[in-house]
């Protein structure tokens, strides 16, 4: 079984400021790990994935996540929020034991304070 | 590489109507998936197919959904006598394999 819990249901910054999102997940096997970003009203874009090579994943637009096995964690992080990045993040785990299928988080709005 | 693309974007019907919305894969990727998303919530799978063979279909998908995919390339699923609770978000995704998903733009679909 596999499932992914996101601990934020919303997180609000400022423009400049660092953003977090937290991710815990669980699975049987050694999963890879995802981040999905979800502008309002537009389908689902890849940010960045972790497939068992450096547990520090750098991604599209300033964003990096680090997969830490003891905590079961892939949290998301950018030192620097910008006004584009105002969005629905989802983490995503899959692994060979569900036949690669996808578990989503139940998302995290993000909104930039100017 | 064009993307995933999805039609229609947006669907209105009446309860008991039948709507089918229809899939087109990136080239080449050998496997298609299905998800529903509904509001405020992540999506949830519901089937995917590798080439023409349909894989696995989620308990979620009752017997008034069915899906195909002819050929291996383009998609369909369709839903037979909407209900109100059928309303949601339908996503298309594919991949080369057990690769990553790559998404298209979905259809949302609202049933009054």
């Amino acid at each position: 079984a596999q499932s992914v819990t996101q601990l934020d249901s919303h997180v609000s910054v400022s423009e400049g400021t660092p953003v977090l999102l937290r991710c815990n997940y669980s699975s049987s096997y050694s999963p890879s790990l995802f981040w999905y970003v979800q502008h309002p009203n537009k389908g689902l874009q890849l940010l960045l994935k972790y497939t068992s090579a450096a547990t520090l994943v750098k991604g599209i637009n300033g964003f990096e996540a680090e997969f830490k096995k003891s905590e079961t964690s892939f949290h998301l992080t950018k030192p620097s929020a910008h006004m584009s990045d105002a969005a629905e993040y989802f983490c995503v785990v899959s692994a060979p034991s569900n036949d690669y299928k996808l578990s989503f988080g139940a998302g995290t709005t993000v909104t930039v304070r100017a | 590489d064009t993307g995933v693309s999805q039609d229609p974007r947006h669907k209105i019907t009446k309860r008991g109507q039948n709507v089918t919305f229809r899939c087109d894969p990136i080239s080449e990727h050998n496997r298609l998936y299905w998800y529903r998303q509904t509001l405020g919530q992540g999506p949830e799978f519901l089937t995917y197919f590798q080439n023409e063979a349909q894989l696995e279909k989620s308990r979620l998908l009752s017997d008034r959904f069915s899906a195909e995919r002819p050929k291996g390339s383009f998609s369909t699923l369709e839903i037979q006598r909407t209900e109100q609770g059928d309303s949601a978000m339908y996503l298309c995704a594919s991949s080369p394999g057990q690769e990553t998903q790559y998404f298209g733009p979905g259809t949302r679909l609202l049933v009054l």
